[in-house]
């Protein structure tokens, strides 16, 4: 069984346009992430977010906005994609507070053309 | 503001070797501290992890040694094999809050 997955794989897309991730878990986690790895593979945290708080790392643009339908969902939306954009986005998920164990999703690679 | 730091950026060795990652951490209530294994085009895992209230921790060919006092702590991986070789990143949490990852290490290991 997948414990993280991810949709879509792949994202190609044009500057302007608005596009989304959806990151599901089942390992019953109550705190989720969305992190972003660049060319340079350094891995950065945007959102953290559980059922009680949303914890925003602030260099990341209000184009992007985490959205949460229950616990085993956080999907990423992106307004007015940006070339800078392209990047390999990680969800992830861990039990309790967001000190624990991460467990990763297998990655979307976004391509902003 | 928070910062890891991760030394080296590359290391080659050869088969059989050692391999010493150090990573160094600047929020001194930091507590936790994984050690994630990224392979090429896969998503990162953890490998081991160590919590302040210990100095050291072993499994099979990898350990962990955690410094507090000198806030760094660094992966030990003994008798490399060529499927070693990866990308390792460390991770320290800011203001008990989320995790910083350091920049990453590129490990590879030669036949």
């Amino acid at each position: 069984d997948t414990a993280v997955s991810q949709t879509p794989k792949y994202l190609v897309t044009q500057m302007g346009n608005d596009k989304s991730i959806k990151c599901e878990q089942n390992l019953g986690h109550d705190t989720m992430y969305w992190y972003k790895q660049d060319s340079k593979k350094f891995l950065k945290i945007m959102f953290s977010y559980n059922n009680k708080e949303l914890i925003i790392n602030e260099t990341v643009p209000n184009r992007f906005s985490p959205k949460s339908p229950d616990k085993a969902h956080l999907n990423l939306h992106i307004n007015s994609l940006e070339l800078g954009d392209s990047a390999v986005y990680f969800c992830a998920s861990s039990q309790g507070s967001a000190l624990g164990t991460q467990y990763f999703g297998p990655g979307t690679r976004l391509t902003v053309l | 503001g928070e910062n890891v730091e991760q030394h080296p950026s590359t290391l080659s060795v050869q088969e059989g070797d050692s391999a010493v990652i150090k990573c160094t951490y600047s929020d001194s209530a930091s507590n936790y501290f994984p050690w994630y294994k990224q392979e090429l085009g896969k998503r990162p895992q953890l490998i081991i992890d160590i919590r302040s209230n210990v100095g050291e921790k072993k499994d099979q060919r990898i350990a962990v040694t955690l410094n507090k006092t000198a806030k760094h702590f660094s992966l030990h991986i003994t008798e490399t094999q060529p499927e070693d070789s990866a990308v390792y990143f460390c991770a320290a949490p800011i203001y008990g809050q989320n995790f910083v990852f350091g920049p990453g290490t590129r490990l590879s290991v030669l036949p």
